[in-house]
């Protein structure tokens, strides 16, 4: 089955400079990797996603990349402020098969 | 997105019991899942619940231990049967959205005593 690495598992970044959050999967038919952020006693919320046909996605302050010869996808953050602190949560599955496998986390920290 | 609602959102319970969590959407949905994410943890897959079949449950879950229903497009239920200290959680259930992204409950946070 799908396997997930993430990395960093905790980043603390001074606010207004970027944080980058790292995955790799395992299985190459993955095409689909979305990007959640669960605040202290909330649930996972979606932040951002993409589908293995395009390379890059941003939407404001959040971009993700993908490489799928490399079998990694990122999470940029830019000009982070301090209501971005929370743990994000990579995952891959097949888009439409809505089964996901999900990373360890990291725990990011913005620093006033 | 959809409008998820678990039930209950927290409970303590003796080991050995049972515990019947419900999740409700405000929309029909085609799939339904149940995740478990234990203290500090990653999001575990249980089962994914379909409406009219059986739960199709992911390695290391088993029916006798994690009850599934599905009665209708809108509504499933999870049990956590016999349970132990091990099984205290929080348990999610999410939905799949029209373009194919999933939406997760508030979760029910469970403790064994």
């Amino acid at each position: 089955g799908e396997n997930v690495e993430q990395h960093p598992s905790t980043l603390s970044v001074q606010e207004g400079d970027s944080a980058v959050i790292k995955c790799t999967y395992s299985d190459s038919a993955s095409n689909y990797f979305p990007w959640y952020k669960q605040e202290l006693g909330k649930r996972p919320q979606l932040i951002i996603d993409i589908r293995s046909n395009v390379g890059e996605k941003k939407d404001q302050r959040i971009a993700v990349t993908l490489n799928k010869t490399a079998k990694h996808f990122s999470l940029h953050i830019t000009e982070t402020q301090p209501e971005d602190s929370a743990v994000y949560f990579c995952a891959a599955g097949l888009f439409g098969n809505e089964k996901l496998t999900f990373g360890t986390g990291t725990r990011l920290t913005i620093i006033p | 997105s959809a409008v998820i609602s678990q039930k209950p959102s927290r409970d303590i319970c003796q080991r050995g019991t049972s515990l019947t969590i419900q999740c409700q959407v405000d929309s029909q949905v085609t799939m339904m899942f149940w995740y478990r994410q234990q203290p500090g943890q990653s999001l575990t897959l249980i089962a994914t619940a379909n409406q009219g079949s059986e739960a199709t449950y992911e390695s290391g879950f088993v029916i006798d231990k994690f009850p599934i229903s599905r009665p209708n497009l809108t509504f499933s239920t999870l049990t956590v049967s016999n349970l132990s200290p091990e099984d205290s959680s929080i348990y999610l259930c999410s939905v799949d959205s029209t373009w194919g992204e999933q939406f997760f409950g508030p979760g029910t946070r469970l403790t064994v005593l």
